[in-house]
C-alpha cells in the first residue's frame, strides 16, 4: 500500500538558515510527488511537484525538492528561510494508475526564529 | 479568479445531529475531492468526483458519510448522526480535469467540532 512518512513533526530554524524537510514514500513504482504548504487559517498551497525527468524540481517561494529513487525520498529544501515560511508542510504521493487520490504525510510544522 | 470556497468556515454541532458542508470549486474545474484533516494527522482522502463518472467513495469512513455534486459544480458533504471522532477540518479541492498530473487546489476548509 502507498504511504508517506514525514519523520519530523516539528522543526525550528533561525531566519536566514537553510532548511531541509524530509519525506519518504512507499509505492510500487515512481509515484507523482507533491509538496504543499498550509499557513494558519489558509488552505493548502502547492509548492512544487515531480512527475518525471529532472530529479531536482524548483518551486515557488524559493523552494526546491530532490527526488531520490534509491532512497524513496523527496526532500524539500530552501537555502535561506524567511520568517514568513513558518507554516505546516505536507508531502503527498499520487498514484500513476488506479486511484486519483493523494496520500498525504502527517506534516512538518516549521517554526522560524527571528 | 476566485479559488475554491467552502462554507461554513466553522461548524459546532451536538453529537447525533446531521451536518452539511459545502464546497464551491474553481469555475470550470471538473474534478472535486474531499479530504479530512484530524488533529495531528495528515489529510485523509474521503471522496472524488470527476465529471459525470461514478464517484470514488473508497475513503468514506462509514455509511454516515455521503457526498453529492450537483450539476458538476457545487458539492455537499453530509455527515449523519455526528460523533465526536468526526471533529476535524474538512478540506475540499478541485482540479482542471482530474488527470493525475493536474494540480489540486484546496479551499480553506470547514472546521467541524462535535460536542
Amino acid at each position: 500500500a502507498q504511504s508517506v512518512t514525514q519523520p519530523d513533526i516539528h522543526i525550528t530554524v533561525s531566519e536566514g538558515a537553510s532548511l531541509e524537510l524530509r519525506c519518504n514514500y512507499s509505492y510500487g513504482a515512481t509515484p507523482y510527488l507533491f509538496w504543499y504548504v498550509q499557513s494558519p487559517g489558509q488552505g493548502l498551497q502547492l509548492l512544487l511537484k515531480y512527475f518525471s525527468g529532472d530529479t531536482l524540481v524548483q518551486g515557488i517561494k524559493g523552494f526546491e525538492a530532490e527526488f531520490k529513487r534509491s532512497q524513496s525520498s523527496f526532500n524539500l529544501r530552501k537555502p535561506s528561510v524567511h520568517w514568513s515560511d513558518a507554516a505546516e508542510y505536507f508531502c503527498a504521493v499520487g498514484a500513476t494508475s488506479g486511484t486519483y487520490k493523494y496520500i498525504f504525510g502527517t506534516g512538518t510544522r516549521l517554526k522560524v526564529l527571528a | 479568479g476566485a479559488g475554491v470556497s467552502q462554507s461554513p468556515s466553522n461548524k459546532v454541532t451536538e453529537k447525533g445531529k446531521d451536518v452539511e458542508l459545502r464546497c464551491d470549486p474553481i469555475s470550470g474545474h471538473t474534478a472535486l475531492y474531499w479530504y479530512r484533516q484530524s488533529l495531528g494527522q495528515g489529510l485523509e482522502f474521503l471522496i472524488y468526483f470527476q465529471g459525470n463518472s461514478a464517484p470514488d467513495k473508497s475513503g468514506l469512513p462509514s455509511d454516515r458519510f455521503s457526498a453529492e455534486r450537483t450539476g458538476g459544480s457545487v458539492s455537499t458533504l453530509t455527515i449523519q448522526r455526528t460523533q465526536q471522532e468526526d471533529s476535524a477540518v474538512y478540506l475540499c479541492a478541485s482540479s482542471t480535469s482530474g488527470i493525475r498530473t493536474d494540480t489540486q487546489y484546496f479551499g480553506p476548509g470547514t472546521r467541524l467540532t462535535v460536542l
